[in-house]
């Protein structure tokens, strides 16, 4: 059974589109997350849910919206892409502020 | 903030050798967490260390919060090893990791 898991893998779409990734987590943890993976491999949180609460919003275009439905599912939705939003996006999740497991990314193209 | 400093940046090593990883922080912290990120881009947990030792296999990790660094040894490397390690710490006061940058690990067949 996968713990964290993503979709899809890989999103090749044009600028100005609108997309959403989805990830669920069956761990029965209160807190997910957002990643951005860089191209120097750096990674950098975007946003964090506390119970369906958001407790972590970084500096981020207000095009990406996060949505938590329950404390499961953490979706990302992004508008108007923008070429610079090519990355590899991580979703994780914890146990209050414990340990994280990761999805297993998603490879955002924007052409 | 807290700075999260890895070393070294890029390790080619023959398959069989030993390798030490080290992560130092600079400031006091509740949880560090190491991580292999291997060449498909998989994110695996592998240690959640915030002190002591532990072992996984051929893995193992020390961390001395007091000393403000961690140490991830990896014995006996095979090629499945090759990746990125990232040590990762949360201060305080937040949920936030900071991530260090990351060493870059070859194991050569």
């Amino acid at each position: 059974d996968t713990a964290v898991s993503q979709t899809p893998k890989y999103l090749v779409t044009q600028m100005g589109n609108d997309k959403s990734i989805k990830c669920e987590q069956n761990l029965g943890h209160d807190t997910m997350y957002w990643y951005k993976q860089d191209s120097k491999k750096f990674l950098k949180i975007m946003f964090s849910y506390n119970n369906k609460e958001l407790i972590i919003n970084e500096t981020v275009p207000n095009r990406f919206s996060p949505k938590s439905p329950d404390k499961a599912h953490l979706n990302l939705h992004i508008n108007s892409l923008e070429l610079g939003d090519s990355a590899v996006y991580f979703c994780a999740s914890s146990q209050g502020p414990g340990r994280k497991e990761f999805g297993s990314g998603t490879r955002l193209t924007v052409v | 903030g807290i700075q999260v400093e890895q070393s070294p940046p890029d390790l080619i090593l023959q398959e069989g050798a030993n390798s030490t990883l080290r992560c130092n922080f600079s400031d006091s912290v509740n949880n560090l967490q190491w991580f292999h990120q291997n060449p498909w881009g998989q994110l695996i947990n592998l240690f959640y260390i915030p002190s002591g030792t532990k072992q996984n296999g051929r893995l193992s990790a020390t961390t001395v919060a007091t000393e403000r660094y961690s140490l991830l040894y990896i014995s006996s490397s095979q090629t499945t090893d090759s990746g990125v390690y990232f040590c990762a710490v949360r201060e305080d006061s937040n949920y936030q990791l900071i991530w260090g940058a990351g060493t870059k690990l070859i194991i050569k067949p």
